[in-house]
């Protein structure tokens, strides 16, 4: 079963205007965390927002924030005020907990979501 | 700044060629991670480092190896480059500890074509 799954292959927003990218996950562990990266067309991933299991309100950084809603299992980043400079290819990554020690870390990917930010 | 390197951006090879691609960082980080990544399929791990000289498989290691002899650097190994393994080729980097909340730093990426 796919642990992370992001439905939405392509989006398109006009600049300055607000973005929702989805993410869900699929996790029997009570300890977990959830990551945002983005890549733009030169490849490399930038880290951009982080939220734990057990953190009481949803992260935010600077225009991105994370909408976090643990019952239904989804981590979808809002990106405000919409910039050229956004259109990338966002993906949504997990790490579940390590209470044996054994993960060393490890992220699991969703497939991506390309943004496409209009003049 | 944590600064994770790649020996190639772009790569040519032929069909059962070994093939090396090199990652490098510089923040003395214990774990270190090959992803390849494919359209559709997002980053798929095919196998990490949590130490030198200790490696463990991800989801996808069949037709690859890896190689750490020092901390710095983790080597991915195609024994007989296939055109199946034309992909991005994604290393990683990242603090080992008993915490879930610290991110893994990525290199620039190596487009590898496997004619």
């Amino acid at each position: 079963a796919q642990k992370i799954t992001q439905t939405q292959p392509g989006m398109f927003v006009q600049e300055k205007e607000a973005v929702t990218l989805d993410c869900t996950y699929d996790t029997s562990d009570p300890s977990y965390g959830l990551f945002w990266y983005k890549q733009p067309s030169s490849g490399e991933m930038i880290f951009l927002i982080y939220q734990g299991s057990y953190d009481q309100q949803n992260a935010t950084e600077g225009r991105y924030s994370l909408n976090f809603q643990k019952a239904r299992k989804s981590a979808n980043l809002v990106i405000s005020a919409s910039q050229l400079g956004d259109s990338a290819m966002y993906f949504c990554a997990m790490r579940e907990g390590d209470a044996g020690g054994t993960s060393y870390g490890k992220l699991t990917f969703g497939q991506g979501t390309i943004l496409t930010v209009h003049p | 700044d944590v600064k994770v390197t790649q020996s190639s951006r772009y790569l040519v090879k032929r069909t059962g060629e070994k093939v090396f691609l090199e990652c490098v960082q510089d923040m003395d980080h214990e774990n270190m991670f090959w992803y390849r990544q494919d359209p559709g399929l997002g980053l798929r791990l095919i196998y990490f480092s949590y130490d030198v000289k200790m490696k463990e498989k991800g989801d996808i290691p069949e037709g690859y190896s890896v190689s750490r002899e020092k901390k710095e650097r983790f080597s991915l190994i195609l024994e007989s480059a296939s055109t199946n393994q034309t992909s991005m080729y994604l290393c990683a980097s990242s603090i080992h500890r008993q915490k879930i909340d610290y991110e893994q730093y990525f290199g620039p990426g190596t487009r590898l074509t496997v004619t």
